[in-house]
């Protein structure tokens, strides 16, 4: 694809509702990572797949947060029992093949919880 | 822990002059990412410069990156009022990683 996409581009939910947020990443991007970006913020780090392998997850912040990407290209984040302090932007970033290359971001999910 | 850290945090400058930011991290890296977010908007990719460079180019925009001083400075030539934006810098953790870590930016406002 031209780029990565995010889908939805806006997302409330009332406090206690489970929320999935879908990325679709560059077409043949081995690398997909999530991110969190709060207001006023840099993005922080969530979790890094490579292919449909989850290789790093050490960012989650609670057991409330799961990703998945089970074929290897379109990645979901799913948050159950949404708090008011998962309030946030939520970005996708793939790159072409190692993580260490350039990460390409789609617009983000805006999640507001109620 | 390792942190892009950008200096100044909010800069405001006159259509047409220069505008510098700068970087700074802790520990060794790999290479760092410079990132562009308007407002309400994703991050779009500016330039990325590895370890074993010191200076990059890519249009208006000049990246240098000093190793051992642990600093990075993105330069804007001739500045234009759609260069408003946030600015990101995102050094590797650590050397041979793939994970970026972000500071808060520097917010710049070019006046027209």
């Amino acid at each position: 694809g031209a780029g990565v996409s995010q889908s939805p581009r806006y997302k409330v939910a009332k406090r206690g509702q489970d929320v999935a947020l879908r990325c679709d990443p560059i077409s043949g991007h081995v690398s997909l990572f999530w991110y969190q970006q709060a207001l006023g913020q840099g993005p922080e780090f969530l979790t890094y797949f490579q292919n449909e392998a989850q290789l790093d997850k050490s960012g989650l912040p609670s057991d409330r947060f799961f990703a998945e990407r089970p074929e290897g290209s379109v990645s979901t984040l799913k948050i159950q029992r949404t708090q008011q302090e998962d309030s946030a932007v939520y970005l996708c970033a793939s790159s072409l093949d190692r993580g260490t290359d350039t990460q390409y971001f789609g617009p983000g999910t805006r999640l507001t919880v109620l | 822990s390792q942190q892009g850290e950008e200096d100044p945090q909010a800069l405001s400058i006159q259509e047409g002059e220069n505008a510098t930011m700068n970087c700074s991290y802790k520990t060794s890296i790999n290479n760092l990412q410079w990132y562009r977010q308007n407002s309400g908007r994703g991050l779009v990719h500016l330039i990325l410069i590895r370890s074993n460079e010191r200076e990059k180019h890519s249009g208006r925009l000049r990246v240098t990156l000093d190793t051992s001083k642990k600093s990075s400075s993105l330069l804007i030539t001739a500045s234009r009022a759609a260069d408003t934006a946030s600015y990101f810098c995102a050094p590797s953790e650590g050397s041979g990683t793939y994970k970026y870590i972000f500071g808060t930016g520097t917010r710049l406002k070019v006046l027209a």
